[in-house]
């Protein structure tokens, strides 16, 4: 399969909670990079990952990278009803410059 | 910041004609543009990669006579799904990688019915 594999597939909590999804992938990657998309739009990129990079912050968004399990996760802390959308991981390959591979999406719902 | 235009954002149209998307760098120039497929409440599967002055590259299992592709400029990629059928309704998001250097930035992508 050309996606790797995310969950929750999908995740509802309430304003303020955080939300963490969780990201597999299935090869060597160059980096990982997570994306929003509001509901029949276009992609908002959130924040790219190196593969020799561990964990990175980025406003309330934090994200963390294990090779060695193939895995990546997003948290989203003190969430906000603006924050509901779907997130997807995606892959670049080691090799196959920006031809990105998609996770599958965890759509997230925050009640006000 | 860099922007890619998609155009037209929706198109309805019928079983058996042609549709063409476009892909447009506004501000940059892009020898790579990927495209990319969604069917509702699914992930984004990618169809090709379109190089300028060359020819497409087809993921395994997007007919390449059906979904034309043709990138002639450094700043124009397009799409054309022939001869489509309903299962052909979807959303369509294209990616351009700037040149130089190598970010990608997404159009905000067209939705395609077909009746």
């Amino acid at each position: 399969s050309q996606q790797g594999e995310e969950d929750p597939q999908a995740l509802s909590i309430q304003e303020g909670e955080n939300a963490t999804m969780n990201c597999s992938y299935k090869t060597s990657i160059n980096n990982l990079q997570w994306y929003r998309q509001n509901s029949g739009r276009g992609l908002v990129h959130l924040i790219l990952i190196r593969s020799n990079e561990r964990e990175k912050h980025s406003g309330r968004l934090r994200v963390t990278l294990d090779t060695s399990k193939k895995s990546s996760s997003l948290l989203i802390t003190a969430s906000r009803a603006a924050d509901t959308a779907s997130y997807f991981c995606a892959t670049a390959p080691r090799g196959a410059g920006n031809k990105l591979t998609f996770g599958g999406g965890t759509r997230v719902l925050v009640k006000p | 910041g860099a922007v890619v235009s998609q155009h037209p954002s929706w198109v309805i149209c019928k079983s058996g004609t042609s549709v063409k998307i476009e892909c447009r760098s506004l501000d940059f120039q892009a020898t790579t543009m990927f495209w990319y497929r969604q069917f509702p409440k699914q992930s984004l599967m990618l169809m090709a990669t379109s190089n300028e002055g060359s020819k497409a590259t087809y993921e395994q299992g997007v007919e390449k006579d059906k979904f034309l592709i043709n990138h002639a400029s450094l700043t124009l990629s397009t799409l054309t799904v022939t001869s489509a059928h309903p299962e052909d309704s979807s959303f369509y998001i294209c990616s351009a990688e700037r040149t130089p250097g190598n970010t990608i930035y997404f159009g905000e992508g067209s939705w395609l019915t077909v009746v």
